[in-house]
């Protein structure tokens, strides 16, 4: 089982459309999460972090689900600059630097 | 924001030959950094920590003899790839943690290497 697994997608949704993203982690003891956005070819940008009490930053919320070791990332009104890959991003508690990195979930926003 | 800086973007080079990428925080210092590699279609592999004045902390199944790590100042860790052959043809990407926020990882642009 992958440490960190996610619905490689593609999500194909129309401009404003609501999509979500679930991701689920495998080591329960994983104490941070990120969901960064990465666009073909580039480095991974953060997008934001994931809190236990749930996150929000403008259009984006971020939901952590410790007990059932589940993320997930909701885009409200989405952009075609939206289109990228999203990739969950887990901090295992073993190691305090180590980032582990789900496949990536592809989201394609068309007009 | 930390900005961290990557060279070269893009390398072709002959088997065999060795290839060394460099990784630079241009504005804060970086104890830390960490060098992946990704294969198409998926996802970031770490292949290594780099630590400042120390070795390199290898990920299992990373030959440390074929990725040469040097992290000589607090702002710049290089990754050579030795003796490269096809099969090294990848994406390498580096980040640098923020010395005190060691969760937050900026990445620098990337090296996609090319081996002919």
């Amino acid at each position: 089982r992958k440490e960190v697994e996610q619905d490689p997608g593609p999500f194909n949704v129309p401009e404003g459309a609501t999509v979500a993203f679930n991701c689920t982690y495998s080591n329960s003891a994983s104490q941070s999460f990120f969901w960064y956005r990465q666009d073909c070819r580039k480095e991974p940008k953060l997008l934001m972090s994931v809190y236990s009490s749930g996150n929000e930053d403008g259009r984006f919320t971020a939901q952590l689900n410790r007990a059932s070791q589940y993320i997930s990332l909701l885009i409200r009104d989405s952009k075609l600059s939206d289109s990228a890959t999203y990739l969950c991003v887990v901090n295992p508690r073993d190691s305090s630097y180590k980032l582990i990195f789900g496949s990536g979930t592809r989201l394609l926003v068309r007009p | 924001g930390a900005v961290v800086s990557q060279h070269p973007s893009w390398v072709i080079c002959k088997s065999g030959t060795s290839v060394k990428i460099e990784c630079r925080s241009l504005d804060f210092q970086a104890t830390t950094m960490f060098w992946y590699r990704q294969f198409p279609k998926q996802s970031l592999m770490l292949m290594a920590t780099s630590n400042e004045g120390s070795k390199a902390t290898y990920e299992q199944g990373v030959e440390k003899d074929k990725f040469l790590i040097n992290h000589a100042s607090l702002t710049l860790s290089t990754l050579t790839v030795t003796s490269a052959h096809p099969e090294d043809s990848s994406f390498y990407i580096c980040s640098a943690s923020v010395t005190g926020a060691k969760n937050i990882q900026y990445f620098g642009a990337g090296t996609r290497l090319s081996v002919l």
